[in-house]
């Protein structure tokens, strides 16, 4: 089975702080991806990576940076965390095509205060 | 632009009973479609898919779901629902190459 980790289920940071939410996949997928999911607003996609060194931006990259060093790893840094990013964070890898779907990790809670 | 359509938000129902939960999509070329389920304070798991073949797929859980593609939907169902069922559902679409796009999820809930 494809494990999708994500290191930290709850978190909680002060405003200022500089955060760093860790994504490690187990299978070689070439894809990963950055949601938040906050209710009422489904999933919303922040950044993206197809390959190592590379990273789009998504639908909502403000506030957000990611880093991905390593095929496993992909990496959401909140620079200066702020109160409207508390959040639920998912993390989610696929194989190049897709075809196959998307295998989300458990997420990860944020609370910013 | 690709969207996804999920028309009811919240779904409650008696267990035993059948349900269907609705997905509408819009798009003009051959895509590929996801039903996902979230239980609380978990991530998506993935239910079932269609890329092509017979329109009707059958998924884990006793759920399966019925590709039209002249409605342009893709509706999950399952002919009775158990309190473990209570959960909320998504709905995805993409186009080869393309990102995945979501629904807005809806919320199943099951009573007693």
């Amino acid at each position: 089975d494809v494990k999708v980790t994500q290191s930290s289920r709850y978190l909680v940071k002060r405003t200022g702080e500089k955060v760093f939410l860790e994504c490690v996949q187990d299978m070689d997928h070439e894809n990963m991806f950055w949601y938040r999911q906050d209710p009422g607003l489904g999933l919303r996609l922040i950044y993206f990576s197809y390959d190592v060194k590379m990273k789009e931006k998504g639908d909502i990259p403000e506030g957000y940076s990611v880093s991905r060093e390593k095929k496993e790893r992909f990496s959401l840094i909140l620079e200066s965390a702020s109160t409207n990013q508390t959040s639920m964070y998912l993390c989610a890898s696929s194989l190049s095509t897709k075809n196959y779907g998307y295998t989300f990790g458990s997420g990860t809670r944020l609370t910013v205060v | 632009a690709q969207s996804v359509t999920q028309l009811d938000s919240q779904v409650p129902v008696f267990e035993e009973a059948p349900v269907e939960l609705r997905c509408n999509y819009s798009s003009s070329v051959s895509v590929y479609l996801f039903w996902y389920v979230q239980y609380p304070n978990q991530g998506l798991q993935l239910l079932l898919k269609y890329l092509s073949g017979s329109t009707l797929v059958k998924g884990i859980n006793g759920f399966e779901a019925e590709f039209n593609k002249s409605q342009t939907s893709f509706h999950l169902r399952k002919p009775s629902v158990h309190i473990s069922d209570t959960a909320e559902y998504f709905c995805a679409v993409h186009n080869y190459g393309q990102n995945f796009v979501f629904g807005p999820g809806t919320r199943l809930s099951v009573l007693p």
